[in-house]
């Protein structure tokens, strides 16, 4: 069975913190790990990573994904009260269905 | 502009009823998804689908059920199976691999 652990799965902080979230998986075909932003309803698209090393950048924002060691970190620099959201982690593990394994997600409150 | 539209969202059942969600794209993805959250729960698959008139179990199927006769319209019906339905339900689509999902942004189900 397909398994996306996330820690911690709460974290309070306060602005200007750097904060870094942690994913690990157990799939059987690992083809890409993503992550996304939920604030109230809707998640919405971080990053995708595919390659181990290569870090993905935007805005404050930034991941990177090792696949020997099976764990990808989602790091926010500069926190902001509006980066207070639950963070998830998903991993497709191959196959033709297209669906998404998720961890049960980091909630984030950046405190003023 | 194309996205994912959910209905409603907000939805009380009483003990007994079947209820149906409903999730309509206009983005031409062939593959589509629903998922229940819970708190502290993260994101589990409930059922998805590739293709029109075709749909697969993912691991909480046991009282929902769905149908996909047009391309564009995947609802889920809720039935009276299924024991705790109080949850925030999120459906999704995908274009294909290399791509993450679009969200809807929810059905919150209370049952009263």
């Amino acid at each position: 069975e397909d398994k996306v652990v996330q820690s911690p799965l709460s974290l309070v902080v306060h602005e200007g913190d750097t904060v870094t979230l942690n994913c690990s998986y157990e799939v059987t075909n690992f083809r890409s790990l993503l992550w996304y932003k939920q604030e109230k309803k809707a998640p919405t698209f971080l990053f995708m990573l595919t390659s181990s090393g290569i870090e993905k950048k935007s805005g404050r924002l930034s991941s990177i994904l090792d696949k020997k060691e099976l764990f990808s970190i989602l790091n926010i620099t500069a926190t902001q009260t509006g980066d207070s959201a639950i963070y998830l982690c998903a991993v497709d593990s191959g196959g033709s269905n297209y669906k998404l394994t998720f961890g049960k997600g980091t909630l984030l409150t950046v405190n003023p | 502009d194309g996205g994912i539209t959910q209905s409603p969202k907000y939805l009380f059942r009483k003990e007994g009823q079947n209820v149906t969600l409903s999730c309509e794209q206009n983005l031409n993805h062939d593959a589509m998804y629903w998922y229940r959250q819970d708190p502290g729960q993260g994101l589990r698959l409930i059922y998805y689908s590739q293709i029109v008139n075709d749909f697969q179990k993912g691991d909480i199927a046991e009282g929902y059920s769905v149908s996909r006769e047009k391309k564009e319209s995947f609802p889920l019906t809720v039935t009276s199976a299924q024991k705790n339905p109080t949850a925030f339900y999120l459906c999704a689509s995908r274009p294909h691999e290399k791509s993450g999902y679009t969200f809807g942004s929810g059905t919150r189900l209370t049952v009263v």
